[in-house]
């Protein structure tokens, strides 16, 4: 069963770069696309950013010129790499794989499996 | 437009059936998936493409698209179904390639 772990430091200084590892286990990272996922206090979803095992990526416009996101296959793990950071981006941090498809006339797609989130807190 | 919008909150009595909807226009294009949250805990996905329950979600959990909107229904909701639900989509045809929902509060009465 595959399983995603969030790790990082919880604690980032403002105008610093947050930096994230999701390490994928009981499965290969060489398929299907990875994904963050973010959620400030008591508030909503947002999607960060996606990357596929090839290493395209997609990213949130409002977030694209701060977001990098990089994928290891040797090592199992897709990183985030989020830089100037305000305490607008203190949030709980989760990873995902996602998948996707076709079915009759629509296209889906989805993220079944996450990571159990890591908070990071953006403070002097 | 990128957007998803829910309502913010429904309830529902013990046993009944509470419909939750998730309007947006990349919902023509791309069936919604449905993530459900508990407090302190990670989303959890329900439903995803046309109607299709991950293994281990209760069959009362269902889903259907029509249109621009997608919706999520419980049917015999049950205690252990209060939580927030978000749906999510990609959006090929916007500048947003794949947008969260605003959430929904599900409260079970």
């Amino acid at each position: 069963q595959v399983q995603l772990q969030e790790s990082g430091p919880g604690l980032v200084k403002p105008s610093e770069t947050l930096s994230l590892t999701c390490t994928v286990s009981g499965g290969s990272i060489s398929s299907y696309s990875w994904s963050w996922i973010r959620q400030p206090p008591g508030k909503g979803l947002e999607w960060i950013g996606y990357i596929y095992y090839s290493g395209s990526t997609n990213y949130n416009p409002s977030l694209k010129s701060r977001v990098t996101i990089s994928i290891d296959t040797s090592k199992n793990q897709f990183s985030l790499r989020l830089s100037s950071v305000t305490a607008a981006d203190t949030a709980v941090y989760y990873c995902a794989r996602g998948r996707e498809g076709q079915q009759l006339v629509r296209y889906y797609y989805y993220m079944d499996v996450w990571g159990k989130g890591t908070t990071v807190t953006v403070s002097s | 437009s990128s957007e998803l919008t829910q309502d913010p909150a429904v309830s529902v009595a013990l046993g009944q059936t509470v419909r939750i909807t998730c309007q947006g226009d990349s919902l023509r294009s791309y069936y919604a998936s449905w993530y459900q949250q508990k407090p302190g805990q990670a989303p959890v996905l329900v439903i995803y493409a046309k109607n299709n329950r991950p293994s281990g979600i209760p069959d009362r959990f269902s889903g259907s698209s029509s249109g621009n909107t997608a919706s999520l229904t419980i049917t015999g909701a049950q205690a252990e179904d209060e939580a927030d639900y978000y749906c999510n989509s990609r959006d090929s045809s916007g500048n947003h390639p794949n947008v969260f929902g605003t959430g929904t509060k599900v409260t079970v009465l």
